[in-house]
């Protein structure tokens, strides 16, 4: 399968802890992106890094790529009541067509 | 003004039934997407189109037919409706199909079927 996994699938942290969620997968890829789904709304794009790039800040956002490990990591920092969300890593992967292949994202909740 | 607008954003109708969904981007992309997500959240491409030519079809029943009349618009008709096409629908669009493609969605269609 070329979904990986989110890890962990829900998340409960105090407001401006740190919160760090995990991605794995398991073809090569162009690039890992991650996004942020209200609840009840669309995706909304929050950061792309490149197969080679190891790190990428944007903001609190810190998100780093391990090709060997297959793995990536996404860490918001001071979290506050309004990163409440689904976050989701996506992999673009190269095989035939390009394509981006989500997994089941992780349940993000910042209590105050 | 909304880049990527679906309609409707609910559906609620019987097994069996035949249901479209609407999406338009204004972003002058070339490439629109259909995705399913389930009520686990998972999120599944289903279709792509690069400037109205099919690209990615995975493998989703035949009683689900995309069409584009032009490449700002995707429609997602779905013939003969199961229990099982429950979901949120979501469309989303990208500048180029071979680009690094950061995605732009839409505000999801929930389906339920009775």
């Amino acid at each position: 399968s070329q979904q990986g996994e989110e890890d962990p699938q829900a998340l409960s942290i105090q407001e401006g802890e740190n919160a760090t969620m995990n991605c794995s997968y398991k073809t090569s890829i162009n690039n890992l992106q991650w996004y942020r789904q209200n609840s009840g709304r669309g995706l909304v794009h929050l950061i792309l890094i490149r197969s080679n790039e190891r790190e990428k800040h944007s903001g609190r956002l810190r998100v780093t790529l391990d090709t060997s490990k297959k793995s990536s990591s996404l860490l918001i920092t001071a979290s506050r009541a309004a990163d409440t969300a689904s976050y989701f890593c996506a992999r673009r992967v190269i095989q035939g067509a390009q394509k981006l292949v989500f997994g089941q994202g992780t349940r993000l909740t910042i209590n105050p | 003004d909304t880049a990527v607008s679906q309609t409707p954003k609910y559906l609620v109708t019987q097994m069996g039934n035949d249901k479209s969904i609407k999406c338009e981007q204004n972003l002058g992309h070339d490439t629109m997407y259909w995705y399913k997500q389930d009520s686990k959240k998972f999120l599944k491409i289903m279709f792509s189109y690069n400037n109205k030519e099919l690209i990615i079809n995975e493998t989703v029943p035949n009683r689900f037919s995309p069409k584009s009349p032009d490449k700002a618009h995707l429609n997602l008709h779905i013939n003969s409706l199961e229990l099982g096409d429950s979901a949120v629908y979501f469309c989303a669009s990208s500048q180029t199909q071979g680009g690094p493609g950061e995605l732009f969605f839409g505000e999801g269609s929930r389906l339920t079927v009775l």
